[in-house]
C-alpha cells in the first residue's frame, strides 16, 4: 500500500463544475503539498499546508490532520484547469513522498 | 525571472550508452533533487544534494550518478547499469532541506533508451 493515496485516479468534468480531489496518507507528516503538472511535464507548487485551509483564486486546499486526509477543490472549473494534480507529504525527517496523481480533464 | 532549467526536453540514446541530464537553477537554493516519474506512479527520489560538493542517494539511486560542483548546477548521469532508464526525469530545488519551503521544479527531460 502506498503511503500517499489519491482519488480518483482519473476525473472528467464539464466546464463550470465544482471538483474535489482527495488525498489520504498513512504516516506522520509536517506538511502536505498540492502540485499541478501540465501536459508539457513541468510541475508547479499550488499549496503547502500543515493545518486548516488555504485558498488561492478558484483553488481551495483543506487538511484534517487527525483523519490524515486532504482535499483539493476547484470551483467554477475551466478547460485550462486540465492537468495532473499531485499530492505529496513531508514526513518527519523531511522525506517527501508523492502520490501517483489525479488526471483531470475539464471539457468545454 | 528565477527558475530551474532542464535540458534537453527530449533525449534519445542507445542501450549501453551513458547520458547526462542538465539541471541549472538561479534561485540561490541550497537543496536540489532529482526525481524519476513513471506512468501510474508517484515521483521517486534518485539523488539529492543539500550543499555544494555533497550529495546523498535517494530511494532508487542504482545506475545513476550526480555531481554538485556549483550551487547552481546538479547534473544527473544515467549510466548503462540502469536497467530501465526510459522515464521522465524531474529536477527540483528548494531553499534548504531542513524546513518546509516549497519545491520548485524544472520542466523535465523525457529520456528514451532503445
Amino acid at each position: 500500500k502506498n503511503e500517499v493515496e489519491q482519488s480518483p485516479q482519473n476525473l472528467t468534468a464539464q466546464e463550470g463544475e465544482f471538483i474535489t480531489i482527495n488525498c489520504s496518507y498513512s504516516v506522520g507528516i509536517s506538511a502536505l503539498h498540492w502540485l499541478q503538472q501540465h501536459p508539457g511535464g513541468g510541475i508547479v507548487s499550488l499549496f503547502m499546508l500543515s493545518s486548516g485551509k488555504k485558498k488561492h483564486g478558484r483553488l481551495i486546499a483543506t487538511i484534517n490532520i487527525q483523519e490524515k486526509h486532504s482535499s483539493l477543490h476547484i470551483t467554477a472549473s475551466h478547460p485550462r484547469d486540465s492537468a495532473v494534480y499531485i499530492c505529496a507529504v513531508t514526513e518527519y525527517g523531511n522525506k517527501l513522498v508523492f502520490g501517483a496523481g489525479t488526471i483531470l480533464r475539464v471539457k468545454s | 525571472d528565477g527558475g530551474i532549467t532542464q535540458s534537453p526536453k527530449y533525449l534519445f540514446r542507445k542501450e549501453g550508452q551513458n547520458v547526462t541530464l542538465s539541471c541549472e537553477q538561479n534561485l540561490n537554493h541550497d537543496a536540489m533533487y532529482w526525481y524519476r516519474q513513471d506512468p501510474g506512479q508517484g515521483l521517486r527520489l534518485i539523488y539529492y544534494s543539500q550543499i555544494v560538493n555533497d550529495f546523498q542517494k535517494g530511494d532508487i539511486a542504482e545506475g545513476y550518478s550526480v555531481s554538485r560542483e556549483k550551487k547552481e548546477s546538479f547534473p544527473l548521469t544515467v549510466t548503462s547499469a540502469q536497467k530501465n532508464p526510459t522515464a521522465f526525469y524531474l529536477c527540483a530545488s528548494r531553499n534548504g532541506d531542513g524546513d518546509n519551503s516549497p519545491l520548485h521544479f524544472g520542466n523535465g527531460t523525457r529520456l528514451t533508451v532503445t
